[in-house]
């Protein structure tokens, strides 16, 4: 099945530590994104990438990380510098940007312990 | 910047009535508009999407919405809604070629048997 798959699903973080979240797409699109979901305030981007070895800040980049080696995968870091990491964090990608609709990974929820 | 605004963030429904969710966004040029919804436990998904064309656009499971350039709006409509409708919906425009989604802060509907 084609889709994006974003694990792991539930991630315990000590604080002060860096971790990684993973997503992994086999729709052969070529922009990916990272959100961050809070409640009462949306999906907040914090990176996008267009295509490989390439990546731009969204609104809410700060604490935050991604690389884009494969044109299928898109980690995103969640380092310590990030103050309030503790949220639900969504993967997506599209066709191509703006002009078709995102698809959406099933989300890793990050609590900070 | 671009906006999206979403003026109802709780709305609760008995079966059989009637929907509208408010959606404005603040951009002067061509945007794309679309609405997804969140059931629980599940990932986001699209409802419908509009482009081009009619500004009226129907979407799946019996959901509708209209584009209106001069207010700037895409509100969500249904005729009448089911408990299978609890769920979180989002509106989100983008702009051609910026590959950047921006997302309302969602509705949480529910729906009373």
């Amino acid at each position: 099945d084609g889709g994006i798959t974003q694990s792991p699903k539930y991630l315990f973080r000590k604080e002060g530590q860096n971790v990684t979240l993973s997503c992994e797409q086999n729709l052969n699109h070529d922009a990916m994104y990272w959100y961050r979901q809070d409640p009462g305030q949306g999906l907040r981007l914090i990176y996008y990438s267009q295509i490989v070895n390439d990546f731009q800040k969204g609104d809410i980049a700060e604490g935050y990380s991604v690389s884009r080696e494969k044109k299928e995968s898109f980690p995103l870091t969640v380092t310590s510098a990030q103050k309030n990491p503790t949220a639900f964090y969504l993967c997506a990608s599209s066709m191509t940007g703006g002009t078709t609709e995102a698809f959406f990974g099933q989300g890793t929820r990050l609590t900070v312990v | 910047a671009q906006s999206v605004s979403q003026h109802n963030h709780h709305v609760i429904l008995s079966e059989a009535a009637s929907l509208e969710l408010g959606c404005n966004y603040s951009y002067g040029g061509t945007v794309n508009l679309f609405w997804y919804v969140q059931y629980p436990g599940q990932h986001l998904q699209l409802l419908l999407k509009y482009f081009s064309g009619d500004p009226l656009v129907k979407g799946i499971k019996g959901f509708e919405a209209e584009f209106i350039k001069s207010k700037f709006s895409f509100n969500l409509r249904k005729p009448s809604v089911q408990w299978s409708d609890t769920a979180e919906y989002f509106c989100a425009v983008s702009v051609s070629g910026t590959y950047k989604y921006i997302f309302g802060t969602g509705t949480r509907l529910k729906v009373l048997a």
